[in-house]
């Protein structure tokens, strides 16, 4: 089955700085790659997806890149702010989605 | 409050008893996903409905899980003879299938914990 590979496992910043957060999957069928945040005793939110036939989209402060050749996908949170800090999930697939382990990103004021 | 709805939030039950979850996806939305997840980890794929039609369940899915969704609204999850094992959060999300979106909507998530 599709395997989703996602590092760091764990992301410290500083308030204000770029955070990034990188994924690699292992089913070239996959078209469809969103990102969601998840807080403490909360369900996933999604926050920013792309399409397999896109390469980069941007939403604010959050941008998602896709290499499909190189099959990898990253999420760039830039000015992070500290409700930034949350666990964040990538994911790939169609309609059922294969999530990464995700990434405890921390944003200190 | 038009997101997806899950019932109970907490769940504790003795190991060997039967527990039912309850999902209320969004209003419309044609598609509905439970998934698994566990302390650290991704939520991982149970199975999905299209309108009443289970199409897909996971391996993940043992004899003991069986999920339905009657009228195409709202489904249920059942686990019956519960072992520690199963102690996780279970997710639902809803999408609506469009030719150009498929974004799926978690709930809040049912956390079990069999003692």
């Amino acid at each position: 089955g599709e395997n989703v590979e996602q590092h760091p496992s764990t992301l410290s910043v500083q308030e204000g700085d770029s955070a990034v957060i990188k994924c690699t999957y292992s089913d070239s069928a996959s078209n469809y790659f969103p990102w969601y945040k998840q807080e403490l005793g909360k369900g996933p939110q999604l926050i920013i997806d792309i399409r397999s036939n896109v390469g980069e989209k941007k939403d604010q402060r959050i941008a998602v890149t896709l290499n499909k050749t190189a099959k990898h996908f990253s999420l760039h949170i830039t000015e992070t702010q500290p409700e930034d800090s949350a666990v964040y999930f990538c994911a790939s697939g169609g309609y059922a989605l294969n999530f990464g382990k995700g990434t405890s990103l921390l944003v200190t004021p | 409050d038009t997101g997806v709805s899950q019932n109970p939030r907490h769940k504790i039950t003795k190991r060997g008893q039967n527990v039912t979850f309850r999902c209320d996806p969004i209003s419309e939305h044609n598609r509905l996903y439970w998934y698994r997840q566990t302390l650290g980890q991704g939520p991982e794929f149970l199975t999905y409905f299209q309108n009443e039609a289970q199409l897909e369940k996971s391996r993940l899915l043992s004899d003991r899980f069986s999920a339905e969704r009657p009228k195409g609204s709202f489904s249920t999850l059942e686990i019956q003879r519960t072992e520690q094992g199963d102690s996780a959060m279970y997710l639902c999300a809803s999408s609506f299938r469009t030719a150009l979106s498929t974004e799926a909507f978690f709930g809040q998530g049912t956390r079990l914990t069999v003692v």
